[in-house]
């Protein structure tokens, strides 16, 4: 596709289940970032990928949050044991890799999660 | 760490009035970009400044970055409907990694 896609686009699920979220980045992009965004906050920094390098998971808030992107392609964030206090819009954006510039950032249409 | 400051956090204003959003770093940094999200929608970017003193506009809007790299404004002239949603401000910490996001400006508009 053209553009970063992302599903499901919304889940509620109970608590204590484990949920997964998949990206699928623009073909090409190199970089993958996962972002949550809470009602009416900005983007929180969850995860980072770039190429085959390890990924820079400074951002997550648990060990019971984790993502892995298989072939360079696709990646999944994975939550386990949600709280409700997970509940929040789940971004992914990819980007082309550039060593001396910075490059922006595309965004997909995000997954609302909702825990019960 | 690296944090980006941006003020002010909400902005309510007659359609046909201007609009400022300031974002401001206690480091230098080496470029900032601009994305904006509709209600409901998904960042989208606009612009990326690189240079001291760049000034860059797009019809309505215009973007600055300071001359010490440390502060960055977003100016919309004669505001429209259009305009409404929320405007971010963000950097990278080094020449790459995970972008450092300010926590927006939310644009409404009364027509």
């Amino acid at each position: 596709g053209a553009g970063v896609s992302q599903s499901p686009s919304n889940k509620v699920t109970e608590k204590g289940k484990d949920v997964e979220l998949r990206c699928d980045p623009i073909s090409g992009h190199t970089a993958l970032y996962w972002y949550r965004q809470s009602l009416g906050q900005g983007l929180e920094f969850l995860i980072y990928f770039q190429g085959n390098s390890a990924p820079d998971k400074s951002g997550l808030p648990s060990d019971r949050f984790s993502a892995e992107r298989t072939g360079g392609s696709v990646s999944t964030l994975t939550i386990q044991r949600t709280q409700q206090e997970d509940s929040a819009v789940y971004l992914c954006a990819s980007s082309q890799f550039a060593s001396t510039v910075n490059q922006p950032q595309h965004f997909g249409d995000g997954t609302r999660l909702s825990i019960l | 760490g690296q944090q980006v400051m941006q003020i002010p956090q909400y902005q309510h204003v007659q359609e046909g009035e201007d609009f400022t959003t300031y974002c401001n770093s206690s480091t230098t940094l080496s470029n900032i970009q601009w994305y904006k999200q509709r209600p409901g929608g998904h960042p989208v970017f606009l612009i990326q400044l690189v240079k001291s003193g760049e000034v860059k506009k797009q019809k309505r809007l215009t973007f600055q970055f300071g001359e010490a790299k440390k502060n960055s404004s977003l100016h919309i002239t004669a505001t429209q409907t259009t305009d409404v949603g929320t405007y971010f401000c963000a950097a990278y910490p080094g020449s790459q990694g995970n972008l450092i996001f300010g926590k927006g400006t939310k644009l409404s508009v009364k027509p």
